[in-house]
């Protein structure tokens, strides 16, 4: 019954480092979105999943970022040689079907030192 | 590509007072939707209120309203009666409606709301 969750609240890696952030949406959305806020900024589109499948991932913005929802529930971003410029809050969002409102959760605050 | 434009970094306004957001857009797109979602301190991003391109009456939640004027590609809020609880960042968003599959939304660089008591 909850809304949609995200873990960790705050990252703090160095550059070079592996980094993964998840998002549990709410329960029977099947549409989920991750965006990136950074400090100052309105969010960025990353990616949307309908279902287990990544629909559109036109934003992300290199190969090194990747996410997953094998299960078409919990989705996991993963940052791989992570940068000081992917400093940001990563917002997770879920939608019933994709054509109604997205939930948004609290975000993953990621510091890359 | 579509792009969202708030020209207003901040807007300060007393308590019980009626302040005015501006947003502006660039779409090629004849059908989509319009959002104002506010992101308090706690990050998380809740929706105020929504209006679809194709309806002209502009939507209306409670004390919010927004004023849609599709051919000048503007819609902008009315908080009436403002209250200390108002206070956050409010953004402004797009979203095409593509028909086919829902997108991710596009949004402004928001306006920081401060509400004087």
């Amino acid at each position: 019954g909850a809304g949609v969750s995200q873990t960790p609240s705050n990252k703090v890696t160095e550059k070079g480092k592996y980094v993964e952030l998840r998002c549990d949406p709410i329960s029977g959305h099947t549409a989920l979105y991750w965006y990136r806020q950074s400090l100052g900024q309105g969010p960025e589109f990353l990616i949307y999943f309908q279902g287990t499948g990544a629909a559109d991932d036109s934003g992300l913005p290199n190969d090194r970022f990747f996410a997953v929802r094998p299960e078409g529930s919990v989705s996991t971003l993963k940052i791989q040689r992570t940068e000081r410029g992917d400093s940001a809050v990563y917002l997770c969002a879920s939608s019933r079907d994709g054509y109604n409102e997205q939930f948004f959760g609290p975000g993953t605050r990621l510091t890359v030192l | 590509a579509q792009t969202v434009t708030q020209s207003q970094p901040e807007m300060s306004v007393q308590e019980a007072e009626t302040v005015t957001l501006s947003c502006t857009y660039d779409t090629s797109e004849s059908d989509y939707y319009l959002f104002w979602y506010k992101q308090p301190p706690s990050r998380q991003m809740i929706l105020v209120i929504r209006q679809e391109a194709y309806k002209q009456q502009n939507a209306t939640e409670n004390r919010f309203s927004v004023n849609f004027q599709k051919a000048a590609k503007s819609f902008s809020l009315k908080i009436s009666d403002s209250q200390l609880g108002d206070a956050a960042m409010y953004f402004c968003a797009y979203r095409r409606d593509s028909g086919g599959g829902a997108d991710g939304l596009t949004f402004g660089k928001g306006t920081h709301l401060i509400i004087q008591p």
